[in-house]
């Protein structure tokens, strides 16, 4: 198994800003990726975070608004960019063992006003 | 495209009664399927999960699910509910050798002293 850190675990931010989360495994995984989880729905894939080269996005998702970094094996970052009170949401890294076996963090809870 | 399909949003069953939660699945190539399950404030945790050995797998916590391709299902049971299972419980699917999932809209169980 894995564990996985998410910070920060929640934060209020104002219209126009952005925020950068980071999450951190305790040992090197083969995949990370980034989900929301917007109020009282399911869970979305945002991304694949790549180590060493640019995260593959999913249809409805972009770099500029949310770009991501992996610069290792352990550690990557999702920044939610231009905040919008839309992106209020939970956004979940996870980090891939094997095949489709993900564990999840415990979400970083944004909030924007 | 893969993609599954969670029957009720909520469920409420009372303690010991049997617990049946309902997932259907699509998927143009052989799935691996999972469930996982969301206790309040907290991450994702693997409950069970289908890789194509077993049709009837078995979980942490008394759960199983079986695997029926006739049906596309892949069903969650559990032959007494506890109170502790109150939770939010999401199905999920991902093509054989893939690592990302896609999840369903999650049903939430209550559980009735």
């Amino acid at each position: 198994s894995a564990v996985i850190s998410q910070k920060p675990s929640r934060d209020i931010c104002q219209r126009g800003t952005s925020l950068t989360i980071q999450c951190q495994v305790d040992s090197q995984v083969t995949m990370m990726f980034w989900y929301r989880q917007q109020p009282g729905q399911s869970l979305t894939l945002i991304a694949t975070a790549n180590q060493g080269s640019e995260a593959t996005y999913e249809s409805g998702f972009v770099i500029d608004k949310f770009p991501i970094s992996r610069p290792n094996l352990t550690f990557s970052t999702l920044t939610v960019s231009n905040m919008s009170p839309e992106d209020s949401s939970i956004y979940l890294c996870s980090a891939g063992l094997r095949a489709g076996e993900l564990f999840f963090g415990e979400g970083s809870r944004l909030t924007v006003l | 495209a893969q993609s599954v399909t969670q029957l009720g949003s909520h469920v409420s069953v009372s303690e010991g009664a049997l617990v049946l939660l309902r997932c259907n699945y699509s998927s143009s190539v052989p799935p691996y399927l999972f469930w996982y399950v969301q206790y309040p404030n907290q991450g994702l945790q693997l409950l069970l999960k289908y890789t194509s050995a077993a049709t009837l797998v078995k979980g942490i916590n008394g759960f199983e699910a079986e695997f029926k391709k006739s049906e596309t299902s892949f069903h969650l049971t559990k032959p007494s509910a506890h109170m502790s299972d109150a939770a939010e419980y999401f199905c999920a699917v991902t093509p054989t050798g893939a690592n990302n999932l896609f999840f369903g809209t999650g049903t939430r169980l209550t559980v009735i002293p």
